[in-house]
């Protein structure tokens, strides 16, 4: 069966500071992966999406950026945060474009 | 206008109650739609997906009506385990676009 890693699961980090988080998957080959963030009492936002390694497709201008090293490694990062980071950020996967699995999430505050 | 919309919400019922959580999406080129759960502070997990003729799922039944473009979840004889944030979301353009989500308290 697949499964779905996030590290970490909480972050604490200072404003200024860089980012990396990272998400693995198993059990699956090229899967969709994907990258949301969840601000405090708000909805999941799309950040980006990899349909394979390499290939990165951006949602929204920001701070952030991601990259797909190996086929079921996906990487969030930054290279120096801002308060407004600060949220729930969620890997999920997906076979094709059809229902998306998420992982635990890592909760991140940027101080 | 949002691309999804829930009930603002929340939504508090006695358990034992019938609680019906209505979406609208703005897309009528939309492919799929799916209701997912998420339970305070954890990630959302996939409740059901949703289908032109109606599906039901135990105590569970979703509603799609593609004309108003419109969906809809009910659920039937509420459990106190039932209490979660209910989030409507929908595919196209093989992204999906997730509602704000309807929380339900469910009390003894």
């Amino acid at each position: 069966s697949q499964t779905i890693h996030q590290w970490p699961a909480t972050l604490v980090q200072p404003v200024g500071s860089p980012l990396s988080l990272e998400c693995t998957v198993e059990g699956t080959s090229n899967p969709n992966l994907y990258w949301y963030r969840q601000a405090a009492g708000r909805g999941l936002q799309l950040l980006f999406y990899s349909v394979g390694i390499g290939q990165i497709s951006s949602e929204v201008p920001q701070n952030l950026s991601a990259s797909r090293p190996q086929d079921r490694q996906f990487i969030l990062s930054s290279k120096k945060l801002l308060l407004s980071d600060s949220g729930f950020y969620l890997c999920a996967w997906a076979v094709v474009a059809d229902t998306q699995y998420f992982g635990p999430g890592t909760r991140l505050t940027v101080l | 206008r949002k691309e999804v919309e829930q009930d603002p919400g929340p939504f508090n019922v006695p358990e034992g109650a019938t609680v019906a959580f209505n979406c609208t999406y703005s897309n009528s080129a939309s492919q799929s739609f799916f209701w997912y759960r998420q339970d305070c502070r954890k990630e959302p997990k996939l409740l059901m997906s949703v289908y032109s003729s109606g599906n039901e799922d135990g105590r569970f039944t979703a509603q799609l009506n593609r004309a108003s473009q419109y969906i809809s979840l009910l659920i039937r004889d509420s459990k106190l385990s039932d209490s979660a944030t209910y989030l409507c979301v929908v595919r196209g353009g093989g992204k999906l676009i997730f509602g704000q989500g309807t929380e339900l308290s469910v009390k003894p």
